[in-house]
């Protein structure tokens, strides 16, 4: 398997842009996670679903945030508006069940100038 | 609710010394206790974990680290370090809580090694 896989690795829009990334997981795994790292907060996870079902969203900062996961080999987490603080890179990352540990994409790396 | 405190943001060690990372958790229920590396500009790759098993786990890379529940630790070694071991760990727990999957990662220690 190629791992999970993010796209695109570095995304640069302008304030106000709708941002959409994508991720597809490791094929097999029952649960993705995505999360967002910065010098300031660390890692925060975000948002992990459990066979296409969120579970637990309640690290989504605002209502700019969405996820979905429409079938078990796609994820897209999307921001609208975007606004310049949510600079960050943003990792999405998959286990095969809850006992097991999460194999993490390399990342997007978004810039909201 | 589960928590992981990383002791010391940055550690800088010199080449062939101990590596010594702190990790120290907080769960309601026995957990799961993983070790993260990222190098620069990439993902969080697994270095190794426990799951209830041995009390001292051996990782990839040389590391170790040894569940320690009276003391809620679980700190990763290392005998010697090597320059290609300069890079950010993170310590994470999960304690799979109901139907969940909260793994929770600590603030994350940057590794040093000087020649």
């Amino acid at each position: 398997d190629a791992g999970v896989i993010q796209s695109p690795r570095h995304e640069v829009t302008e304030m106000g842009q709708e941002v959409t990334l994508r991720c597809k997981p490791i094929s097999g795994h029952d649960y993705l996670f995505w999360y967002r790292q910065t010098m300031m907060r660390g890692l925060e996870l975000l948002i992990y679903f459990n066979n296409n079902v969120p579970i637990d969203d309640s690290g989504m900062p605002e209502d700019r945030f969405s996820a979905k996961m429409p079938n078990a080999s796609f994820s897209t987490l999307k921001i609208q508006p975007s606004e310049p603080r949510d600079s960050a890179v943003y990792f999405c990352a998959s286990s095969y069940n809850r006992n097991t540990e999460a194999f993490f994409g390399q990342g997007t790396r978004l810039t909201v100038v | 609710a589960q928590s992981v405190t990383q002791l010391g943001s940055h550690v800088s060690v010199s080449e062939g010394a101990l590596v010594l990372l702190r990790c120290n958790y907080s769960s309601s229920v026995p957990p799961y206790l993983f070790w993260y590396v990222q190098y620069p500009n990439q993902g969080l790759q697994l270095l190794l974990k426990y799951t209830s098993a041995a009390t001292l786990v051996k990782g990839i890379n040389g590391f170790e680290a040894e569940f320690k529940k009276s003391e809620t630790s679980f700190h990763l070694t290392k005998p010697s370090a090597h320059m290609s071991d300069a890079a950010e760990y993170f310590c994470a727990v999960t304690d799979l809580i109901g139907a969940g999957n909260m793994l929770t990662f600590g603030g994350g220690t940057r590794l040093m090694v000087k020649p």
